[in-house]
């Protein structure tokens, strides 16, 4: 079965701190992709990024990066710079490749920014 | 480019009544996905469809849900008696695939609470 934890609920920091939101997922595939998807207060939710198992090298898009580390199960997400508009519920999901494909997500974590 | 629309937006019934919700997707997206988000928690998908077959309604429980996809472009999500339990928002994406290799995009949900 495949399983996405996203231990922190909530996070509250201060605008322009750096902050890393966490993601740890199980699977017993072997490849997998990994997707941060964020929901603001209008309810949709976007999509961020989407990581394919094979690939480990970490990305950087602006003020976002995603750190990738196959031997601990972990797809962490950090804003760097934070601003208001990055207040918003982040989830972290998981989809097989092979078979049946459907994003499994975390419960998510909502993030404010303070002015 | 009109993103997904989903109506209603909010809507309150009591328990053992029944509900339908609207779902529109991106023109020429054949896929089309129902997931139900209940406060806290994330996304959960209960039925796919391609085109108007389903792929996946593993987790649509039968027995009072329902969706149906007429000339596979608009869908309707029926529940019939409802429960206290599926207070939820119900959130209809779409992709231009049946394939997890690109982003789903969602519409802004449709809010249901079961008094």
């Amino acid at each position: 079965a495949q399983k996405v934890t996203q231990a922190q609920t909530e996070i509250s920091v201060v605008e322009k701190e750096d902050v890393t939101l966490d993601c740890v997922y199980e699977t017993r595939d072997t490849t997998y992709y990994l997707f941060w998807y964020k929901q603001p207060p209008s309810g949709e939710l976007v999509f961020l990024i989407r990581r394919n198992s094979f690939d480990e090298q970490n990305e950087i898009s602006g003020r976002y990066s995603w750190n990738f580390q196959k031997s601990t199960s972990s797809f962490n997400f950090t804003i760097t710079a934070s601003q208001v508009v990055d207040s918003a519920v982040y989830f972290c999901a998981l989809s097989r490749i092979q078979g049946a494909q459907k994003l499994v997500f975390g419960q998510g974590t909502r993030l404010t920014i303070n002015p | 480019e009109a993103g997904v629309a989903q109506s209603p937006r909010y809507k309150i019934i009591e328990k053992r009544q029944s509900v339908a919700f609207w779902c529109n997707p991106i023109s020429g997206h054949a896929t089309l996905y129902w997931y139900q988000q209940i406060l806290g928690q994330g996304p959960k998908l209960l039925i796919q469809f391609q085109n108007n077959g389903v792929v996946d309604d593993s987790q649509l429980p039968k027995d009072r849900f329902s969706a149906e996809r007429l000339k596979g472009v608009d869908s309707t999500l029926k529940i019939q008696p409802a429960k206290l339990e599926d207070s939820a928002v119900y959130l209809c994406a779409s992709s231009l695939g049946i394939e997890i290799t690109g982003e789903l995009f969602f519409g802004e949900g449709s809010r249901l609470t079961v008094l």
